[in-house]
């Protein structure tokens, strides 16, 4: 299946600085990536469909002008948090789709994220 | 819109012991796509097990065996001599078949400890 990677592992910010967490398919390419989050023991929440080519498509609620996704090649899709705050601290993890009518998902390793 | 609900938030079983976690969903969907992922301290999400709604025969990987009962919406993961390396979050998630978007919906998760 497919390997997923992502960078960088770990982050400390301050509040209001911007942060880019990658995304990268090493073996396989993903015209859609996911990025999820991960408060501390809590369920993955999916934040976002990132679309090569195109603009993502955010899940309700979540704030597209604060978390701006960039999906600019089949391998590589970018996480930007902008403007963070302590509140955003959390586990940020993406996943590629694959297999036939992508049954399958591939789960990168996460970022951990803490705003101070 | 669909849903997951997890109602074991931990569990705690003896090594070599089976244990089984619950899962029930809600959906209007016919075809679709379940799952159970494991979630280890190091956070990587590993595909545990799949089941495909339109196969009645439950799905069995090694020591993980699910028991798929679709009228009920049910979907309960049976881990049998249980080891030490079992200990980890899981998660049950749901799937459309065949959704452009392909995103999954997680359940809370249980918390499950082997004992030595």
């Amino acid at each position: 299946g497919a390997v997923v990677s992502q960078h960088p592992s770990r982050v400390i910010c301050k509040s209001g600085t911007s942060v880019k967490i990658e995304c990268r398919s090493l073996d396989f390419q993903a015209t859609t990536m996911f990025w999820y989050r991960q408060f501390p023991k809590q369920s993955l929440m999916l934040m976002a469909t990132s679309n090569e080519g195109s603009k993502a498509t955010y899940e309700q609620g979540v704030e597209k002008d604060k978390f701006l996704i960039n999906h600019a090649s089949l391998t590589l899709s970018t996480l930007t948090v902008t403007s963070a705050h302590p509140e955003d601290s959390s586990f940020y993890i993406c996943s590629v789709p694959q297999g036939r009518g992508h049954n399958e998902q591939f789960f990168g390793p996460g970022t951990r994220l803490t705003v101070l | 819109a669909q849903t997951v609900t997890q109602s074991q938030p931990e569990m705690s079983v003896q090594e070599a012991e089976t244990v089984t976690l619950s899962c029930t969903y809600d959906t209007s969907e016919n075809n679709y796509y379940l799952f159970w992922y494991k979630q280890p301290p190091s956070r990587q999400m590993i595909l545990v097990i799949r089941q495909e709604a339109y196969k009645q025969q439950n799905a069995t990987e090694n020591r993980f065996s699910v028991n798929f009962q679709k009228a009920a919406k049910s979907f309960s993961l049976k881990i049998s001599d249980s080891q030490l390396g079992d200990t980890a979050m899981y998660f049950c998630a749901f799937m459309r078949t065949y959704s452009s978007a392909s995103k999954i919906i997680f359940g809370s998760g249980t918390r499950l400890s082997i004992r030595p």
